[in-house]
């Protein structure tokens, strides 16, 4: 079973603190994802990245930054958090033999006050 | 780049009953996949559609594709409870593409 871990499930921070999420995949997929997720909104795409130290940028990449040193792992970093960017973080992986489905991470809730 | 439209966006049906969710995208696409979230959960891969013509069933849920028409539908069958969640559509950004966008998804409550 593919297996995508997200490092908290809760985050509470305050505005201008440097906040990272990580997110680790176990099936040795190439594609990994961020998403955010608000009520009304659906998903936005956030970053994505097809392989180690590759990324390019989603529908919604102000604000954010991301990493991806290892196949596995792929951060999502917030360089000077703001309210607005208070939702839920969804990381999510495929490989890359074409038409594949994505798997998602459990989530992380970010609140930023 | 593709756009993906879900109706309807809520929908409360009693047990028992069919209902039909429906999802229309703007441009060609060689697959569509469906997605299901319960209330503080991730998503779960329910149905991945690769052809014209596709049609999957799992349990009370059936999803088909039409890629002439761009539209893929979820039926429920006699819904239950257990089916209450958030249903998404998703096909590729771009032809081919692994990128995905995404309905903004059908709130489907089942009422006993």
């Amino acid at each position: 079973d593919v297996k995508v871990t997200q490092s908290s499930r809760y985050l509470v921070k305050r505005t201008g603190e440097k906040v990272f999420l990580e997110c680790v995949q176990d099936m040795d997929h190439e594609n990994m994802f961020w998403y955010r997720q608000d009520p009304g909104l659906g998903l936005r795409l956030i970053y994505f990245s097809y392989d180690v130290k590759m990324k390019e940028k989603g529908d919604i990449p102000e604000g954010y930054s991301v990493s991806r040193e290892k196949k596995e792992r792929f951060s999502l970093i917030l360089e000077s958090a703001s309210t607005n960017q208070t939702s839920m973080y969804l990381c999510a992986s495929s490989p890359n033999r074409g038409r594949a489905q994505q798997y998602f991470g459990p989530g992380t809730r970010l609140t930023v006050t | 780049e593709l756009k993906v439209e879900q109706n309807p966006l809520f929908l409360s049906m009693q047990e028992g009953k069919n209902y039909t969710i429906y999802c229309n995208y703007s441009t060609t696409s060689d697959r569509l996949y469906w997605y299901r979230q319960d209330p503080g959960k991730s998503l779960e891969s329910l149905f991945v559609l690769l052809s014209n013509g596709a049609v999957k069933q799992e349990g009370r849920l059936m999803a088909s594709l039409d890629t002439k028409a761009r539209l893929s539908t979820l039926h429920i069958t006699a819904a239950v409870h257990d089916l209450s969640a958030t249903y998404f559509c998703a096909g590729p950004a771009n032809f081919g593409n692994e990128k995905l966008t995404f309905g903004t998804g059908t709130r489907l409550t089942i009422i006993p």
